[in-house]
């Protein structure tokens, strides 16, 4: 009964590919977002969706692109990707009021090689 | 330097001591969090402290906001070998897009 699952947790790939990670919420939240988390610890916002519309796009390269099929779910494709990709991606989602707790899920190691 | 910086990036205390840790910010928030990562696993939401709120209790853990110093503190109370994990403070800013901003956690070691 996981609440915010994202797949896969691990992802290995070589320079140029593309690839996805997915990410569903079963709490009924409105606001999904995808973080990213360097090999520092440090966190950063990439995209964040309400109600699935864009709402957030922090300066991230024109290869990300997310796409919310409904609000349930956030998934993120990368194309040709490069090895400063590499990185832990994290799916999240909030409820109500904005900027509450954010429930995240245990992340996708991406390894580009 | 970030929005939310924590202080100090790494603690490693006794069993059962308290540990504290210091999250300073610089521009006005509508609220502060706290996180705990364990190794290898999504964050989790401990505690939500408004700007117009000082202080705020959640079992063994106590959060001060200071907004005239830009400043909050995480305490936790008779420490755990569980609650070693990181912990991450993220603001929530007042202008500009809604977002969570996090700074890079302070990293505690409970030793039994």
């Amino acid at each position: 009964d996981t609440a915010v699952s994202q797949t896969p947790k691990y992802l290995v790939t070589q320079m140029g590919n593309d690839k996805s990670i997915k990410c569903e919420q079963n709490l009924g939240h409105d606001t999904m977002y995808w973080y990213k988390q360097d090999s520092k610890k440090f966190l950063k916002i990439m995209f964040s969706y309400n109600n699935k519309e864009l709402i957030i796009n922090e300066t991230v390269p024109n290869r990300f692109s997310p796409k919310s099929p409904d609000k349930a779910h956030l998934n993120l494709h990368i194309n040709s990707l490069e090895l400063g990709d590499s990185a832990v991606y994290f799916c999240a989602s909030s409820q109500g009021e904005a900027m509450g707790p954010l429930h995240f899920g245990n992340g996708t190691r991406l390894t580009v090689t | 330097s970030q929005q939310g910086e924590e202080d100090p990036q790494a603690l490693s205390i006794q069993e059962g001591e308290n540990a504290t840790m210091n999250c300073s910010y610089k521009t006005s928030i509508n609220n502060l969090q706290w996180y705990r990562q364990n190794s290898g696993r999504g964050l989790v939401h401990l505690i939500l402290i408004r700007s117009n709120e000082r202080e705020k209790h959640s079992g063994r853990l106590r959060v001060t906001l200071d907004t005239s110093k830009k400043s909050s503190s995480l305490l936790i109370t008779a420490s755990r070998a569980a609650d070693t994990a990181s912990y991450f403070c993220a603001t929530a800013l007042i202008q500009g897009a809604q977002k969570l901003v996090f700074g890079q956690g302070t990293r505690l070691t409970i030793n039994p």
